[in-house]
């Protein structure tokens, strides 16, 4: 089976663009968690989607938005970009009724 | 609300020599997962080994071996053999059981560099 994928897997943007990542789970995986990694605040969940319905969303403001389609593949979108969004976001899937979450490489974002 | 600390930012063993990372987590949750998560350089973080909190029974994976003390939520990596491959961040995580959403807390992680 092919793992998670993300593209891109590098973004440059600047302050007050927006941007979209895309995250591709394990072929059978329909729940997809998004986190954000950054040396300062370190892994932190933003979403999780399951059956293309949000379940859990974490501390982020509305900026940061999610979804997932019906062949299980997930978009994250931030909106209005600021410094403070540059980072490593994470996408993961996991199987129904199994704990353990797959990641993929990651998207790293950099705002100038 | 579930933490999870660790409190080793970064560690240092010789190759072939035993290492232990430590983590605690705080929790009301009786039933949940705990585990450990290995981020190389650049490269995928992948799953290092498991621990369901309704075993008594320390889960062990080849040279990796966990030490989980439900009371006083404890729950330490032993890395047995290190190897130059071994050298990442490793971070612990924390997910409830049965709950609604599958989020993982994480440690800040302990970057582990192995010498050869």
């Amino acid at each position: 089976k092919a793992g998670v994928t993300q593209t891109p897997r590098y973004l440059i943007k600047t302050r007050g663009q927006q941007v979209t990542l895309s995250c591709s789970p394990i072929s059978g995986h329909r729940s997809v968690s998004w986190y954000q990694q950054t040396p300062g605040q370190g892994l932190q969940f933003l979403f999780e989607y399951f059956s293309e319905t949000q379940r859990n969303k974490g501390n982020f403001p509305g900026r940061f938005s999610g979804r997932q389609f019906s062949n299980s593949r997930s978009e994250m979108n931030v909106s209005t970009l600021e410094l403070g969004d540059s980072a490593l976001y994470l996408c993961a899937s996991q199987a129904n009724g199994y704990n353990e979450q797959f990641f993929g490489p990651g998207t790293r974002l950099t705002v100038l | 609300a579930q933490t999870v600390t660790q409190s080793q930012p970064e560690m240092s063993v010789q190759e072939a020599e035993t290492v232990t990372l430590s983590c605690t987590y705080d929790t009301s949750e009786n039933n949940y997962y705990l585990f450990w998560y290995k981020q190389p350089p650049s490269r995928q973080m992948i799953l290092v080994i498991r621990q369901e909190a309704y075993k008594q029974q320390n889960a062990t994976e080849n040279r990796f071996s966990v030490n989980f003390q439900k009371a006083a939520k404890s729950f330490s990596l032993k890395i047995s053999d290190s190897q130059l491959g071994d050298t990442a961040m490793y971070f612990c995580a924390f997910m409830k059981q049965g709950g609604a959403t599958n989020k993982l807390i994480f440690g800040t992680g302990t970057l582990l560099a192995v010498q050869p």
